[in-house]
């Protein structure tokens, strides 16, 4: 099973920005779609968007469409997330996932049916 | 969007009881992309039913997925005090977009 290691804690100011990196090992990169998913504190989870490597254009939620960025540098395994004009409501965890090695519960499109691995999650805390 | 409504909000048992966890769709979804996952305060979600009723990698027989269409269920029997968690269930459609139900507190008392 693939692991998903993320990159540390960071605070930010409102109206700026935010980049979380997702390093994976242990399996294949490149063909596998990675998404982002956002926890607000309390809160449920809300998917942002993903990315498949290979591809490399990512497809977004409505919600975060205008403000979300997924890329995905297959030199390093490593995916990112950045979300701009931040504000003190996206204060949150945000998660990097993966779904299943092979084909089984994949969709047409590359993206996985469910998440069977997950990063370790990175606390982005907006404040002033 | 498919929205997913789990009920209870929070549910309080005792060590060996059984939880019945309720995941209703807005619309129908197939049961192979219904999933469930857990998640203990301060860690990520860990998955433990996928396709609706297969249990994940080293996840117990105590945990069992059913149901389809809009009702599906995930009950947890012989409960132990580790099984306190929010237990989500989660959908994906083919935009691709997936969504969470809110979760349901467990509580083992």
């Amino acid at each position: 099973q693939v692991q998903l290691v993320q990159s540390g804690a960071e605070v930010k100011k409102p109206g700026s920005s935010v980049k979380v990196s997702c390093k994976a090992s242990g399996g294949t990169f490149n063909t596998y779609c990675i998404s982002w998913v956002r926890q607000a504190p309390g809160q449920g989870l809300e998917w942002m968007g993903g990315i498949i490597p290979l591809f490399g254009t990512a497809d977004y939620a409505q919600k975060f469409q205008d403000r979300v960025t997924i890329t995905a540098d297959e030199s390093t395994s490593t995916t990112y997330m950045e979300l701009s004009s931040l504000k003190a409501e996206d204060t949150a965890v945000f998660y990097c996932a993966r779904g299943p090695v092979g084909t089984d519960f994949y969709d047409t499109n590359g993206y996985p049916v469910y998440f069977n691995s997950w990063g370790q999650g990175t606390l982005v805390t907006v404040s002033s | 969007e498919i929205v997913l409504t789990q009920s209870p909000g929070t549910l309080s048992l005792s060590p060996g009881e059984r939880a019945t966890l309720s995941c209703r769709a807005s619309q129908s979804v197939k049961s192979r992309s219904l999933a469930w996952h857990q998640q203990k305060p301060g860690q990520a979600p860990r998955l433990l039913i996928y396709g609706a009723s297969n249990r994940a990698t080293g996840i117990p027989d105590r945990f069992s997925g059913s149901g389809s269409g809009t009702d599906f269920t995930l009950t947890i029997s012989r409960l132990e005090p580790e099984d306190s968690a929010v237990y989500f269930c989660q959908q994906y459609d083919d935009s691709p977009m997936y969504t969470f139900g809110r979760g349901t507190k467990l509580e083992i008392k």
